[in-house]
């Protein structure tokens, strides 16, 4: 079955870099878009980036634009979140979930991996 | 960008009983909408999509309806494993953007 598994989170200082990734199983990666999803502790869901299948396009929400950057690697079936300049409202949970064929929706989630800003 | 209102924010509830959550989206999303369940701790679970069909394995007491702007979801008859927190998703445009959330509680 789809399988979704987020690394890379932990605590890091304020203005320094964390790189996240998931790993994906059970299906073909190199024909799903992804996302990233966050949720901050006690908060609701923030969608912060999608990319396309083959990586030649991706989109960022503004509130992440200019330091997050998503990519993916389809020889590993691997997406990552490159995190800089991180802030302590970047302290979430970081979920990956894979683009609905046909439409920008989510269907299925990772468990996600959390990350703590904080000095 | 689109803004999704859900409403109410939380609601209390008995087993047995018929629970209603709406979301209300700024502009005409078409039937773009997707409803989740996300129990504490874990992944968001997709429940309904096309605001209207249920997803595969999901329980038929769930069901959603609406288009344009105006997107109702429905548990017919709570079960104990329904409380959770609920969220609505509108896809038909970048960014996406999610509802506040309906935390489903027992009464």
């Amino acid at each position: 079955q789809v399988q979704l598994v987020e690394s890379g989170g932990g605590v890091v200082q304020p203005g320094k870099s964390l790189r996240l990734s998931c790993a994906a199983s059970g299906f073909t990666f190199g024909t799903h878009g992804m996302h990233w999803v966050r949720q901050a502790p006690g908060k609701g869901l923030e969608w912060l980036a999608v990319i396309s299948y083959d990586g030649s396009n991706e989109y960022c929400a503004d509130s992440v634009k200019g330091r997050f950057t998503i990519s993916r690697d389809n020889s590993r079936n691997t997406l990552y979140l490159q995190m800089n300049s991180l802030r302590p409202e970047d302290t979430a949970v970081y979920f990956c979930a894979k683009k609905t064929s046909g439409n920008y929706a989510m269907d299925v989630w990772g468990q996600g991996t959390t990350v703590i800003v904080s000095s | 960008d689109i803004q999704m209102t859900q409403s109410p924010s939380s609601l209390s509830a008995s087993v047995g009983d018929r629970v209603t959550i709406t979301c209300q989206a700024s502009q005409d999303i078409s039937d773009y909408l997707n409803w989740y369940q996300q129990k504490p701790g874990k992944a968001p679970k997709l429940l309904i999509h096309d605001a209207s069909n249920l997803e595969t394995g999901v329980p038929s007491r769930f069901s959603g309806v609406g288009s344009g702007t105006d997107f109702t979801f429905t548990i017919s008859s709570l079960q104990p494993e329904d409380f959770a927190t609920y969220y609505c998703l509108q896809y038909d445009n970048l960014p996406l953007t999610f509802g506040q959330g309906t935390r489903l509680e027992i009464k």
